[in-house]
């Protein structure tokens, strides 16, 4: 499979626990996003890459969260001291450089904190 | 910041009739405007894209509308099906410089009846 992929695909954890997902883009893509989904709700913008740069941050990325691209291929967004608000579907996208053009998903890592 | 309104929330139709979903959008720097499908489970797919120097794009029973001076573009379904029965997302986007983020609606749940 040659699209975006995401591990894990579902995580279940306890309040104040930390958690860590990873992305794999399309392999030739140097852009990266995260966004975040909530059931009834249309993705929300959390973070951005260029290659290894990450570029924008959205005021929802507390400081509880992090996001890395140090290679610039795949990236990994951990958050810290879970609380049951977190809980979410996790969505990365990714697309190549030369201007607006379509952002492909991955299948997302659903998120439960109890 | 950009934002983007989705009306209707729900919408029902008989197979074979027409669906129409409407956006607006709130910055006028907003040039690159894609609609994602998404299926129950599934990561949202790209099922059409437009851009702000065209007025309208089709592709066979899938059409966008945009008119960049009342601030709205619209999704219309022709003969649908009832394999057409999704969340379907509008979203806004500055490309070329900045993030390219994506700015999403809340999304329409599409059921269309056999």
């Amino acid at each position: 499979d040659t699209g975006v992929s995401q591990d894990p695909r579902h995580k279940i954890t306890k309040r104040g626990q930390n958690v860590t997902f990873r992305c794999d883009p399309i392999s030739e893509h140097n852009r990266l996003y995260w966004y975040r989904q909530t059931l009834g709700q249309g993705p929300e913008f959390l973070t951005y890459f260029q290659n290894e740069a990450q570029l924008e941050k959205s005021r929802l990325l507390s400081d509880r969260f992090s996001a890395e691209r140090p290679k610039g291929s795949f990236s990994t967004l951990e958050i810290q001291r879970t609380e049951q608000g977190d809980s979410a579907m996790y969505l990365c996208a990714s697309h190549g450089s030369g201007g607006a053009g379509e952002q492909f998903f991955g299948p997302g890592t659903r998120l439960t904190v109890l | 910041g950009e934002n983007v309104e989705q009306h209707p929330s729900t919408l029902s139709v008989q197979e074979g009739d027409s669906a129409v979903i409407k956006c607006t959008y709130s910055d006028s720097a907003s040039n690159y405007f894609p609609w994602y499908k998404q299926e129950l489970g599934k990561r949202p797919q790209l099922i059409i894209d437009i851009r702000s120097n065209v007025g309208e794009k089709k592709d066979q029973r899938i059409a966008v509308t945009l008119n960049k001076t009342a601030k709205h573009f619209s999704l219309h379904i022709t003969e649908t099906q009832p394999e057409d029965s999704a969340v379907y997302f509008c979203a806004a986007s500055k490309a070329k410089g900045g993030s390219e983020k994506l700015v999403f609606g809340k999304g329409t749940k599409l059921t269309v009846n056999p």
